[in-house]
């Protein structure tokens, strides 16, 4: 109930391509639902955040949509560039953020030229 | 420039060892978290406090023990009995009351020699 899952683990992509980041949850109770970015020996950084009351959420060149009914939600990345190349982590929690997220495993993306 | 604190950024423990690592963050937030970051795992809870005094076990609280004496500083204990210490540690920060995602620190290595 309380796990994301996340797919897929790695991606690759060309440059000016599409990346696509898939998560599922369970807990119908989730009304928060942030995706993070990190490069490697850093902290993640809050990348997007979306809420259920809304289908899809734009920021630059990162969307993320949600569908309530499937409890799924993902993250676009249009006109992938070499410097997205990093993990991303999709999380979730409950009482609009109150509570601790839940993290799924991550996804490693690739972007090469 | 406010931030999230974390040192040291390498730490080497001896078998049977107990080791601190420091987070201190300066922008005024009330919940402080602590995480484990594995290859492939994600990010799993260990601890987590929401005001001073006062804290929670997160999932793999076992092994690990935590203080929160004053709003900015959340230090975290490594004991001897938590049997597979090494790993990435990341401390997060957030204003809570669902206002903004987490703030992460840069982590600390810790390696069993």
């Amino acid at each position: 109930q309380q796990q994301v899952k996340q797919s897929p683990q790695s991606l690759i992509v060309q440059k000016g391509g599409i990346s696509i980041i898939n998560c599922a949850y369970e807990n119908t109770a989730f009304d928060y639902f942030p995706w993070y970015q990190q490069f490697p020996g850093k902290g993640p950084a809050l990348l997007i955040a979306i809420r259920p009351d809304v289908s899809e959420k734009k920021e630059g060149r990162f969307t993320i949509s949600f569908n309530k009914s499937a409890k799924q939600f993902s993250l676009h990345i249009m006109d992938s560039q070499p410097g997205d190349s990093a993990t991303y982590f999709c999380a979730a929690s409950l009482d609009s953020g109150n509570t601790p997220l839940v993290f799924g495993k991550g996804t490693r993306l690739s972007v090469i030229a | 420039d406010g931030g999230i604190t974390q040192s040291p950024k390498y730490l080497f423990r001896k078998e049977g060892q107990n080791v601190t690592l420091s987070c201190e963050q300066n922008l005024n937030h009330d919940a402080m978290y602590w995480y484990r970051q594995d290859p492939g795992q994600g990010l799993r809870l260990i601890y987590y406090s929401q005001i001073v005094n006062d804290f929670q076990k997160g999932d793999i609280a076992e092994g690990y023990s935590v203080s929160r004496e004053k709003k900015e500083s959340f230090p975290l204990t490594v004991t001897s009995a938590q049997k597979n210490p090494t790993a990435f540690y990341l401390c997060a920060s957030t204003l809570g009351q669902g206002l903004a995602g987490y703030t992460f620190g840069s982590g600390t290595r810790l390696t069993v020699v």
